[in-house]
């Protein structure tokens, strides 16, 4: 019964490192949405999918690239880490994309440092 | 495309004394509405939502909110808050369609003994 699973929960990046988070969800869900979260500022969309293979853009995806190459996991990847990118990021996933029943199971963030 | 202000950033209520958290949102249409609530470390979870129907939703932990539509707002409230309320709580709004949802920035909530 574990939801929606992230790794890893905590990474110090230099700068110009590059690294990727890994979301895993067990629900079968066909969606999925990367979200980074800045105090003061609430949660921002960074990038969605909408099915396995398929991507798309949030609010904020520049610096970010993802892949969803099996249904059950979503990966965002940053290829040079700039300290801009100091952030907690969540992961969530959903039975549905249609926003009167998009209900989002969120796993517990990973807080990524860039120095 | 839609918005959501949550005006409080942080609010201090006493344990077992009410709470209302204020949410609104700017859409032309009827949204879509939620409260989600984050506890320290943890992810998002959810505690209500509005679709249609019965302005007046009940949620888990004894929360409630009322959509008022000529004030453009989804206040979440609780009559007795329990120090175990203590948390930040998000509004988000769904513009219908196939659409993602746009966040508020959050209200923390303090719980004072």
């Amino acid at each position: 019964n574990a939801g929606v699973t992230q790794t890893p929960k905590f990474r110090v990046l230099k700068t110009g490192q590059s690294m990727t988070l890994l979301c895993a969800q067990d629900m079968n869900h066909e969606y999925m949405y990367w979200y980074r979260q800045d105090p003061g500022m609430g949660l921002r969309l960074i990038h969605y999918s909408v099915g396995e293979g398929t991507t798309a853009k949030g609010e904020v995806p520049d610096g970010y690239n993802v892949s969803r190459l099996k249904k059950q996991n979503f990966l965002l990847g940053l290829e040079s880490a700039a300290p801009s990118q100091t952030s907690v990021y969540f992961c969530a996933s959903s039975y549905s994309r249609y926003s009167g029943a998009n209900v989002l199971t969120f796993g517990a963030g990973s807080r990524l440092t860039v120095l | 495309a839609q918005s959501v202000t949550q005006p409080d950033i942080h609010i201090t209520v006493s344990e077992g004394a009410s709470l209302e958290l204020r949410c609104n949102y700017s859409y032309g249409a009827t949204p879509y509405l939620f409260w989600y609530v984050q506890s320290p470390g943890q992810g998002l979870q959810l505690l209500l939502k509005y679709f249609s129907g019965d302005t007046l939703v009940q949620g888990i932990k004894g929360f409630e909110a009322e959509f008022k539509r000529s004030q453009s707002s989804f206040n979440l409230r609780k009559p007795s808050v329990h120090w175990s309320d203590a948390a930040e709580y998000f509004c988000a709004v769904g513009a219908g369609g196939y659409s993602t949802l746009t966040f508020g920035k959050g209200t923390m909530l303090l719980v004072s003994p």
